[in-house]
């Protein structure tokens, strides 16, 4: 069965630094790896996926993750973080090769982002 | 645009009362699904329907009910035998040909007064 945490529940970084939150997931197959952030009030937005090919991805608003087979690691970045950032952030995985694909989506718990000014 | 709507964005329950959530999406994706999220929680799993005229329970399932008797269409029913339905309701769906990620609606708000 597969299973995503989330290091940190709650994440502060001043603006201007630099945005880190953590994912490790756990999956007997190779996965389809994605990031959502959701505003207050909010549906979940995509920010980012990884499904094949290059394991840096770039998604919108400035975020990257990186696929790190060998940790088990999706980890999400922003060089420079800025007030509207703070935000609900969610990694989720799905097992790409189950016949029942959309079943298979696992979300972790969340991180909430504050930026400070 | 596609895009999936959920209506409406905020709604109020009386004691006993059943009340009915609407998720309509026009991306023509196979699967919809309906997920809870209370403070400080992640999201947990309702229901969910891969195929028209199937549904299966998720994690929290007791206390609400569904149909999809439209591709297009995936309501929720908060029936009064939920006890604590006062959260924050989230659709989304997904295409299984595409294997892309979840595309989710804005959310309903449902209080009890």
């Amino acid at each position: 069965a597969q299973s995503v945490t989330q290091l940190g529940s709650h994440v502060s970084v001043s603006e201007g630094a630099l945005v880190l939150l953590r994912c490790n997931y756990s999956s007997s197959v190779p996965p389809y790896l994605f990031w959502y952030v959701q505003y207050p009030n909010q549906g979940l937005q995509l920010l980012l996926k990884y499904t094949t090919g290059a394991t840096l991805v770039k998604g919108i608003n400035g975020f990257e993750a990186e696929f790190k087979k060998s940790e088990t690691s999706f980890h999400l970045t922003k060089p420079s973080a800025h007030m509207s950032d703070a935000a609900e952030y969610f990694c989720a995985v799905s097992d790409q090769h189950g016949d029942n694909y959309g079943q298979n989506f696992v979300f972790g718990p969340g991180t909430r982002l504050s930026v400070l000014p | 645009d596609g895009g999936i709507t959920q209506s409406p964005k905020y709604l109020f329950r009386k004691e006993g009362q059943n009340v009915t959530l609407s998720c309509e999406q026009n991306l023509n994706h196979d699967a919809m699904y309906w997920y809870r999220q209370d403070p400080g929680q992640g999201l947990r799993l309702i229901y969910y329907s891969q195929i028209v005229n199937d549904f299966q329970k998720g994690d929290i399932a007791e206390g609400y009910s569904v149909s999809r008797e439209k591709k297009e269409s995936f309501p929720l029913t908060v029936t009064s035998a939920q006890k604590n339905p006062t959260a924050f309701y989230l659709c989304a769906s997904t295409s299984y040909r595409d294997r892309v990620g979840y595309t989710f609606g804005s959310g309903t708000r449902l209080t009890v007064v």
